[in-house]
């Protein structure tokens, strides 16, 4: 049973480029919550999609945006990337939009230069 | 003042012994609460929850709750060096359109010497 697989692992962007994050959910599950994690900080919220909308959202700039397919894997892009959006990007799948059980994937850790 | 506040360590303790890992919370709306361990580089793993008021025990792993002193802890017992970790509090919170979220802490960092 595959967890929650995430892509790509690491990679180095420039300050101004735009990046783009893959999610595939754990199976069965329908839901895909995107968190951003600073060095030495918790995971902050993102946004939530589920029945491939946006639900729910975090305090993120319009540069960040999403979408899931039909398939119920997510992408997450950021434009116009800044020295602050380095970061370990999380992707956590639930079933339920409300479901409070989460499970991670392994990240994708973005460096911004 | 944060939504959710932890020590951030590290919390030094030896082989052995109760590790005591608190947090405190500011939403009385938060309903279930959740303990994270998160090793260096890797990502967050669910470890306990607890959704009632008192005492949880699963293991080595006691989860503590108190609403009304919006204070919840997790206790470590026989701690082990592969206990050495971050430990991220995560309420489920009330978002402003009435929707629930984790909410996580900045986490502790807990170091079990040998």
């Amino acid at each position: 049973d595959a967890g929650v697989t995430q892509s790509p692992t690491h990679l180095i962007k420039t300050r101004g480029q735009q990046v783009t994050l893959r999610c595939s959910p754990k199976s069965g599950h329908d839901t895909v919550s995107w968190y951003q994690q600073a060095l030495g900080q918790g995971p902050q919220f993102i946004f939530q999609y589920y029945e491939e909308e946006e639900r729910q959202r975090g305090n993120f700039p319009d540069r960040f945006s999403g979408h899931q397919f039909p398939n119920y894997s997510s992408e997450l892009n950021v434009n116009a990337l800044l020295l602050g959006d380095s970061a370990l990007y999380l992707c956590a799948s639930s079933l339920g939009s409300g479901a409070n059980v989460l499970t991670f994937g392994a990240g994708s850790r973005l460096t911004v230069l | 003042q944060k939504e959710v506040e932890q020590n951030s360590g590290p919390l030094s303790v030896p082989e052995g012994a109760i590790a005591s890992l608190n947090c405190t919370y500011s939403d009385r709306g938060s309903q279930s609460f959740f303990w994270y361990r998160q090793y260096s580089g890797k990502s967050p793993e669910l470890i306990m929850s607890i959704y009632s008021n008192g005492d949880k025990e699963d293991g080595r792993f006691t989860a503590q709750l108190n609403k009304a002193s919006q204070y919840v802890s997790l206790l470590i017992r026989d701690s082990q060096p592969s206990d050495s970790a971050t430990y991220l509090c995560a309420p489920w919170g009330l978002l402003m359109d009435s929707s629930y979220k984790l909410i996580f802490g900045s986490g502790t960092r807990l170091l079990v010497r040998p």
